[in-house]
């Protein structure tokens, strides 16, 4: 069964410090994708990025990046030079091929202090 | 371009009373979906919807909800009675047409039961 695990709950960072959210994922397919929201206070969940499993390079999108590795089964992400607006709670997510359900890891409460 | 849109923004209800949330998707898209998202937890799947037919309904408490996508467009969830384990956020979210594209969320509806 699928299952994706953000083991940091929260994280707390001083403004224009880099910080990582890890993202560990379980499939059995060969034929997933994987994606991060952003949930800022105000609730709703903000698109950020989708990858599938056959393209396994990192990208950058100004501040934000992410590393891919089907090795590991991991989909970090991180942020360079955090700002105090990139506070919110971070979910990533994966969808398989074969369930065509989108499951949700618990979320990492980032906290960025100016 | 319009996002998916919600209403009631949030909504106070006694136990055993009924409620209903709205969504209307991105324009455009055939997938309509319905999560519950509790309190310091990733979203949840109620239902699934493609055009006005259920894909998957499987995590849906059919005993106290329903929903229904009339003319496959906009859509309604409603909970008869709520109990107070109900409390949470409702997110109505839509794709395009896959079941493994990208999902895009509404605000969500902040339902408090007491």
């Amino acid at each position: 069964a699928q299952k994706v695990t953000q083991a940091q709950t929260e994280i707390s960072v001083v403004e224009k410090e880099d910080v990582t959210l890890d993202c560990v994922y379980e499939t059995r397919d060969t034929t997933y994708y994987l994606f991060w929201y952003k949930q800022p206070p105000s609730g709703e969940l903000v698109f950020l990025i989708r990858r599938n499993s056959f393209d396994e390079q990192n990208e950058i999108s100004g501040r934000y990046s992410w590393n891919f590795q089907k090795s590991t089964s991991s989909f970090n992400f991180t942020i360079t030079a955090s700002q105090v607006v990139d506070s919110a709670v971070y979910f990533c997510a994966l969808i398989e091929d074969s369930s065509y359900k989108l499951i949700f890891g618990s979320g990492t409460r980032l906290l960025v202090r100016p | 371009e319009a996002g998916v849109a919600q209403s009631p923004r949030y909504k106070i209800i006694e136990k055993r009373q009924s409620v209903a949330f709205w969504c209307n998707p991105i324009s455009g898209h055939a997938t309509l979906y319905w999560y519950q998202q509790i309190l310091g937890q990733g979203p949840k799947l109620l239902i699934q919807f493609q055009n006005n037919g259920v894909v998957d309904d499987s995590q849906l408490p059919k005993d106290r909800f329903s929903a229904e996508r009339l003319k496959g467009v906009d859509s309604t969830l409603k909970i008869q009675p709520a109990k107070l384990e109900d409390s949470a956020v409702y997110l109505c979210a839509s794709s395009f047409s896959l079941l493994t594209d990208t999902q895009y969320f509404g605000p969500g509806t902040r339902l408090t039961v007491l």
